[in-house]
């Protein structure tokens, strides 16, 4: 069985361009979460989306934003990329939130923005 | 406040010997405590948790040891093996919040064969 998997894995952006994130889930998982590692730190909440909604989200600014699409896979997108945005995104899916213990990680895309 | 405190950043252990990782926190409503495996290239994944109800819990060579009135947990890995080269991440939660883990920075181990 297929794991979660995230495309692209590595991305390289000018500042303030936007920047696409998708993730598609193991198959069956309805939860989908979005978490932002930056060098150094550990993961950091971004967004959570559950049957296809938005049921939670991080403190990160509006720029930050995503869907869930009917087939449960997901996209990020970074708008107006700031130099800080260059991180690796990891996404997660559960089979029913909000237990993350329950998740699976992708391997993440690596977002470098120059 | 919300932090997860780590140390250390990087830990060098010799095969067969014993790694230990701190955390602490502040916030007394946490009440989910996991541990975190990550290789390069990978996501995290879920190695060991625990519940404030108990002082320590193991899996195979991985216990975590919990000390709630210091606000501490532990992890460590008896008879470590240079496979278990990765970065480990401590978390904490609130059970209803689950999602919303606060991570601690992550430590590096490196064992040496």
């Amino acid at each position: 069985e297929a794991g979660v998997t995230q495309s692209p894995t590595h991305l390289i952006k000018t500042r303030g361009q936007q920047a696409t994130l998708r993730c598609s889930p193991i198959s069956g998982h309805t939860s989908v979460y979005w978490y932002q590692q930056a060098l150094g730190l550990g993961l950091q909440f971004l967004l959570w989306y559950d049957e296809g909604e938005e049921r939670n989200r991080g403190n990160f600014p509006p720029r930050f934003s995503g869907r869930q699409f009917p087939n449960y896979s997901s996209e990020l997108n970074v708008n107006a990329l700031e130099l800080e945005d260059s991180a690796l995104y990891l996404c997660a899916s559960s089979l029913e939130g909000p237990w993350v213990n329950l998740a699976f990680f992708g391997q993440g895309t690596r977002l470098t923005v120059v | 406040q919300q932090q997860v405190k780590q140390s250390p950043q990087s830990l060098i252990v010799q095969k067969g010997g014993i790694s230990i990782i701190n955390c602490a926190y502040e916030n007394t409503a946490f009440d989910y405590f996991p541990w975190y495996q990550q290789f390069p290239g990978k996501g995290p994944a879920l190695l060991i948790a625990i519940r404030p109800d108990v002082s320590e819990k193991k899996e195979g060579r991985f216990t975590i040891s919990f000390n709630k009135s210091a606000k501490q947990f532990s992890l460590h890995i008896m008879d470590s093996q240079p496979g278990d080269s990765a970065t480990y991440f401590c978390a904490a939660s609130r059970g209803d919040s689950n999602y919303q883990l606060i991570w601690g920075a992550g430590t590096k181990l490196i064992i040496k064969p």
